[in-house]
């Protein structure tokens, strides 16, 4: 597609929940990078995916967020049974190569998720 | 450590004023350095992005940015704002092989009828 697109754009949910976010990239970018904006935080990055294969997972807060990537495209970031401090836009990025600032991540406008 | 120093949580600033916003870092290898810009409910668009060469890096919108290496600093300018400038700024660095960029927290620019 023409830019990154995320839905939902808000979610809202219950404690203990789960959710997904879906992430479709810019067709023919390998790269793509899941990040969490918190308020009045600078985006904390969760996980990078080259392709299907996701090197570095090193940013997923717990055992409750997962990730996965198909068809080196659409990319889902699951988290289960949600916490208040889950709470925060999801950003999505993808890029063209694996080194994302030689080419520049081009960003989604976001999953704004709340658990109440 | 690794991180990136924007100092003003809130900038407010009259219409047709100029710009500048800081950046500073502390980056043990060679940093790349970019600015993005986020308007209300958008994701993050590029602004402009400095690899290497001249220091003064022209970016879209007007933009400009600095790369002061003794001072670690990469602050972004613009000579005459425009209400549609009103939004957050976000200063990122990151290397050559690494492709995970850190990022500031953010200046919020108003700007002034």
């Amino acid at each position: 597609g023409a830019g990154v697109s995320q839905s939902p754009s808000n979610k809202v949910t219950e404690k203990g929940k789960d959710v997904e976010l879906r992430c479709d990239p810019i067709s023919g970018h390998t790269a793509l990078y899941w990040y969490r904006q918190s308020l009045g935080q600078g985006l904390e990055f969760l996980i990078y995916f080259q392709g299907n294969s996701a090197p570095d997972k090193s940013g997923l807060p717990s055992d409750r967020f997962s990730a996965e990537r198909t068809g080196g495209s659409v990319s889902t970031l699951t988290i289960q049974r949600t916490q208040q401090e889950d709470s925060a836009v999801y950003l999505c990025a993808s890029s063209l190569g694996s080194a994302g600032q030689d080419y520049g991540y081009t960003f989604g406008s976001g999953t704004r998720l709340t658990v109440v | 450590a690794q991180s990136v120093t924007q100092p003003d949580i809130h900038i407010t600033v009259s219409e047709g004023a100029s710009l500048e916003l800081r950046c500073n870092y502390s980056y043990g290898a060679t940093p790349y350095l970019f600015w993005y810009v986020q308007s209300p409910g958008q994701g993050l668009q590029l602004l402009l992005k400095y690899f290497s060469g001249d220091t003064l890096v022209q970016g879209i919108k007007g933009f400009e940015a600095e790369f002061k290496r003794s001072q670690s600093s990469f602050n972004l300018r613009k000579p005459s704002v425009h209400w549609s400038d009103a939004a957050e700024y976000f200063c990122a660095v990151g290397g050559q092989s690494n492709y995970q960029l850190i990022w500031g927290a953010g200046t919020k620019l108003i700007i002034k009828p």
